[in-house]
């Protein structure tokens, strides 16, 4: 598996500011995505970090509002840009990781909690 | 459009029982399957994964793939309190690397 960690734990904002998320990996790993998930709701895959290149953003999420960085093998961030209480949700970074006989699994980080006002 | 279906529950069973949970999926080049647990405040955590059709077993859980009917299911034996969770299922996405999500099945298991 692996090992992941991410900070804040949880944050309360003003509207209009942004938040930058960090996510760090025991270990190198190619693969590396950012999440969210309203309450009582399923995964929203937001984008999938590249290592050096832009991240790749699924339908209904840009650049502009969740910018992210991949500097390295092991880190990564998320920005909520200009944030509005629709922004608030868990945002959850994940890490595919390659077993010998299958595809990548996906392990989860713990979360950030993210509360808007 | 790519799709992972589970019923979202709640699913109730008493403590002790078989908890079957089922999962169907819209993509037949997806290859690999997943179940994860994820507790209320938590994040999701790994129980299994399966790719062969038929059986695959770890400790008290069971995932049953059949391919021909694009259907994913958990077995949950001997259910205990602790169980008590939403159970997402997950399909990938034939060659790419992401993940399709169901909405999750909320599992409740009485004592």
């Amino acid at each position: 598996s692996a090992v992941i960690s991410q900070k804040p734990s949880r944050d309360i904002c003003q509207r209009g500011t942004s938040l930058t998320i960090q996510c760090q990996v025991d270990s190198q790993v190619t693969m590396m995505f950012w999440y969210r998930q309203q309450p009582g709701q399923s995964l929203t895959l937001i984008a999938t970090a590249n290592q050096g290149s832009e991240a790749t953003y699924e339908s209904g999420f840009v650049i502009d509002k969740f910018p992210i960085s991949r500097p390295n093998l092991t880190f990564s961030t998320l920005t909520v840009s200009n944030m509005s209480p629709e922004d608030s949700s868990i945002y959850l970074c994940s890490v595919a990781k390659s077993l010998a006989e299958l595809t990548d699994t996906q392990y989860f980080g713990p979360g950030t909690r993210l509360t808007v006002l | 459009q790519k799709e992972v279906e589970q019923n979202s529950g709640p699913l109730s069973v008493p403590e002790g029982a078989i908890a079957s949970l089922n999962c169907t999926y819209s993509d037949r080049g997806s290859q690999s399957f997943f179940w994860y647990r994820q507790y209320s405040g938590k994040s999701p955590e790994l129980i299994m994964f399966i790719y062969s059709n038929g059986d695959k077993e770890d400790g008290r859980f069971t995932a049953q793939l059949n391919k021909a009917s694009q259907y994913v299911s958990l077995l949950i034996r001997d259910s205990q309190p602790s169980d008590s969770a939403t159970y997402l299922c997950a399909a990938n996405a034939g060659n790419n690397r992401k993940l399709i999500w169901g909405l999750g099945t909320s599992l409740a298991v009485n004592p």
